[in-house]
């Protein structure tokens, strides 16, 4: 079993769409969670970074955290063209700076 | 842009022959991490820096290695390369040793033939 599984899609939606992406986790140890965003060809960009349970919010973007599920998800309101893009979740242990990164979810947004 | 720098941006090689990649942490940043990307494997890390010092190491092949310099960048080095070593290799910095947020620079692509 992975320690990070996340569907690789693609996922393709029309543009205004509320778009949701998710990861599971295996090992409870893991205590920080991030999600990036990856176009074609270029390095991981960070857009979203939480130590705790519950809900972040920045701009059109919401991270969700549930550590008793082991769950965590990326919500995108009002969707553009250009967050076509590949997202990847990243989690981490608080000692040590190695990152596990899910497989990528594919998302297309159609105008 | 991320402050991350890496070199060179491309790369061609043959088998059995050695690279060096280069990267420059962002200012202020004192950890190098290196990780490998390719279409099976996703992102994998390699190997940690921190000040200088070997901090962690994943999956990293005994013909892979790396360094920091007193600087603060970091080589990694591919060695007696095969074709399954073609990927995206990048490196990304951090402030602290652990648990920090991690910014990627834009990648240096390897093709192997």
């Amino acid at each position: 079993q992975k320690e990070v599984e996340q569907d690789p899609g693609p996922l393709s939606v029309p543009e205004g769409a509320i778009v949701s992406l998710n990861c599971t986790y295996s090992n409870s140890a893991f205590q920080y969670f991030m999600w990036y965003r990856q176009y074609s060809r270029k390095g991981p960009e960070l857009l979203m970074y939480t130590y705790s349970s519950g809900n972040k919010e920045d701009g059109r973007f919401t991270a969700q955290v549930d550590k008793s599920s082991k769950y965590i998800s990326l919500f995108i309101r009002d969707s553009q063209p250009s967050d076509s893009a590949t997202y990847l979740c990243a989690i981490g242990y608080n000692q040590g700076g190695k990152l596990i990164f899910g497989q990528g979810t594919e998302l297309s947004v159609k105008p | 842009d991320s402050g991350v720098t890496q070199t060179p941006k491309h790369l061609i090689t043959a088998t059995g022959q050695r690279v060096t990649l280069r990267c420059s942490p962002r200012s202020g940043d004192l950890s190098v991490y290196w990780y490998q990307q390719s279409l099976d494997q996703g992102l994998q890390f390699l190997i940690q820096y921190y000040n200088g010092e070997e901090r962690a190491k994943g999956n990293i092949l005994e013909r892979f290695s790396a360094q920091q310099f007193p600087d603060l960048h970091s080589e990694l080095n591919l060695s007696s390369l095969e074709l399954g070593d073609s990927a995206l290799y990048f490196c990304a910095s951090s402030v602290g040793s652990s648990g920090g947020t991690q910014y990627f620079g834009p990648g240096t692509r390897l093709l192997v033939l």
